[in-house]
């Protein structure tokens, strides 16, 4: 089974409007954490956001926010007022467990998103 | 600080050659890993070390081996390539104590085998 998935191959969004990537994941680990990175065409893993499993609050990093439901186990990324050079790649990942136990980062297949002038 | 470092940045290779893919890290890191990104799919982890002398398999080990006798690098070698090997390869690494930090990638290498 999928342990991350992200159901949208590819997104159109207009400059300055808002855009959501969906991102659900599957686990039995109470400790995991969530992240999303943006992947231009340039090649580089760039990291946007991170949310902890036990965290209350929905992460916020700029125009970047993680909608984390943790029920539905979804962490959705939305970026507001998209820009022009938002057009990457964009992938969730879910480390599962902790690191110094072996933990791991597990990798979506990615959203491709276009931002529209 | 040069962050994580991968060489070379790009090789093409015919069947049943071997070769070495150097990563380093000067954050003393006590994590590393490597990927391989195909295209349309997001990252597979090939292997992964907790501190020197220690590695492990993560989903698509098959040929390919590791070894860490450092804290700073991680080569990950292809003993004999193979088509399906063609792939671009990301390394990266983190703190073993790190839960909200992110992995810190490498450039990667764009690898073509022929």
């Amino acid at each position: 089974a999928q342990k991350i998935t992200q159901t949208q191959p590819g997104m159109f969004v207009q400059e300055k409007e808002a855009v959501t990537l969906d991102c659900t994941y599957d686990t039995s680990d109470p400790s995991y954490g969530l992240f999303w990175y943006k992947q231009p065409s340039s090649g580089e893993m760039i990291f946007l956001i991170y949310q902890g499993s036990y965290d209350q609050q929905n992460a916020t990093e700029g125009r970047y926010s993680l909608n984390f439901q943790k029920a539905r186990k979804s962490a959705n990324l939305v970026i507001s007022a998209s820009q022009l050079g938002d057009s990457a790649m964009y992938f969730c990942a879910m480390r599962e467990g902790l690191y110094n136990q072996g933990g791991k980062l597990i990798f979506g297949q990615g959203t491709e998103l276009s931002v529209k002038p | 600080n040069a962050g994580v470092t991968q060489t070379p940045k790009f090789q093409v290779l015919k069947t049943g050659q071997s070769m070495t893919l150097q990563c380093a890290q000067d954050m003393n890191h006590e994590y590393m890993s490597w990927y391989r990104q195909d295209p349309g799919m997001g990252l597979r982890l090939i292997h992964y070390s907790v501190g020197a002398g220690i590695t492990d398999q993560g989903e698509v080990p098959n040929g390919y081996n590791v070894s860490r006798s450092t804290t700073e690098d991680f080569p990950l070698r292809l003993l004999s390539a193979a088509p399906s090997q063609t792939s671009v390869y990301f390394c990266a690494s983190t703190p073993l104590a790190g839960v909200g930090e992110t992995q810190y990638f490498g450039p990667g290498t764009r690898l073509l085998v022929l």
